[in-house]
Formats: C-alpha cells, structure tokens, sequence
C-alpha cells in the first residue's frame, strides 16, 4: 500500500533562518507529488506540486520541494521563513488510482 | 467565493444520531472526493466520485457511512448511528477530470463532534 511519511512532527523557528520539511513516500511506480498547506482557521491549500519533468519545482510563497526518485524524497524548502509561514505542511503522493495519500503533517512555528 | 463550499461548518450530536453533511465542489469541477482528518493525522481518503457515479471507497467508509452525488454537483454524506470515534474533520475536495496530473481544492471542511 502506498504510504507517506513526514519526518518532523514540529518544527520551530525563528525568521529568516531556512527550512527542510522531510517526506518521504511509498510507491515504485509513477507518482504525483504535492505538497498542500494548511494555515490556522484556512482550508487546505496547494503550495506546490510535481508531476514530471525538473525535479526541482517552485511553489507560491517562495517554497520549493526537490523529487528524488531514488530516495521516494520530495522535501519542502524555504531559504528564509517568515512569521506568516507558521501552518501546518501536509505531503501527499497520488500513484495508482486517484485519491490523494497524505503524510500525518508537520507543524511549523515561526517566532519573530 | 468560487471555491469549494461545506456546510455546516461544525456539527455538534448525540452518540447514535444520524448526521449529513453537504459538499458544493467548483462548478466545472466533474470529480468530488471526501477525506477525513482526525487530530494529529493528515486527511484519509474515504470516497470518490465522477459526475454522478462513486467510482471508488476506502476500507475506512463503513456500512453507517453513505454519500452521495444525484446530480453530478453537490455531494452529501451520511453518518448513521453516529459514535464517539466518528468525531473529526470532514473534507471536501474536487478537481477537473484531466487524468493524473490535475490537483485538488478543498473546502474548509465541517467538524463533527459526538458525545
């Protein structure tokens, strides 16, 4: 069965220092990845995704995740934080059929 | 607002009552799918449809849950016989129908609590 794993639960910085979400995936075949974000009271939202060609894809906000197919990675990063990226970050990996598999998410604290 | 439409947002109800919930998906959108989010958890897959048709369920969706789309638009489902373990977070999604590489929005989902 296909399964997503986020590696950090928490993750707490200050602003302006960098970030690295860990997701990591179950699946050998061909994946959609995506990375959604959820900030406090909002829906879920769509930062980024990657369905093939440069591994390396720009989202909104100045977020952007790297595929490693060799790892099953798709790691979220950011080179510079803001107050206003405090949210939850959920991973998720579409392969065989259609419904979107999601990582438990990891909670990101920004301090100013 | 264009977006996916949930309604009610919170749902409060007795252990052993029957609720519904609606779900209006982006209008052009012909596929609706809905999750659930428990605390602590990403949103698990419970049920998807195109247009009219339920073409796939989870494990997860047990014979007290039903949902529906009539009409190929808005969606409902239905807990029967509601329990303690049934309280969480109920999402919306939809997207267009492009094959593998279309992505999804959510709704803002509605929250059922059972006591």
């Amino acid at each position: 069965a296909q399964s997503v794993s986020q590696h950090n639960h928490h993750v707490i910085l200050s602003e302006a220092a960098s970030l690295e979400l860990g997701c990591n995936y179950s699946y050998g075949g061909t994946v959609n990845l995506f990375w959604y974000v959820q900030y406090p009271g909002q829906h879920l939202q769509l930062l980024l995704k990657y369905f093939s060609g440069d591994p390396l894809v720009k989202g909104i906000k100045g977020f952007e995740a790297e595929f490693i197919k060799s790892k099953f990675s798709f790691n979220l990063r950011k080179p510079s934080v803001q107050w206003s990226d405090t949210a939850e970050y959920f991973c998720a990996v579409r392969g065989t059929g259609t419904a979107l598999i999601f990582g438990k998410g990891t909670t990101l604290s920004v301090s100013s | 607002d264009t977006g996916v439409s949930q309604d009610p947002r919170h749902k409060i109800t007795k252990r052993g009552q029957n609720v519904t919930f609606r779900c209006d998906p982006i209008s052009e959108h012909n596929r609706l799918y809905w999750y659930r989010q428990t605390l602590g958890q990403g949103p698990e897959f419970l049920t998807y449809f195109q247009n009219e048709a339920q073409l796939e369920k989870s494990r997860l969706l047990s014979d007290r849950f039903s949902a529906e789309r009539p009409k190929g638009s808005f969606s409902t489902l239905e807990i029967q016989r509601t329990e303690q373990g049934d309280s969480a977070m109920y999402l919306c999604a939809s997207s267009l129908d492009g094959g593998m590489n279309t992505e999804a929005f959510f709704g803002q989902g509605t929250r059922l609590t059972v006591v």
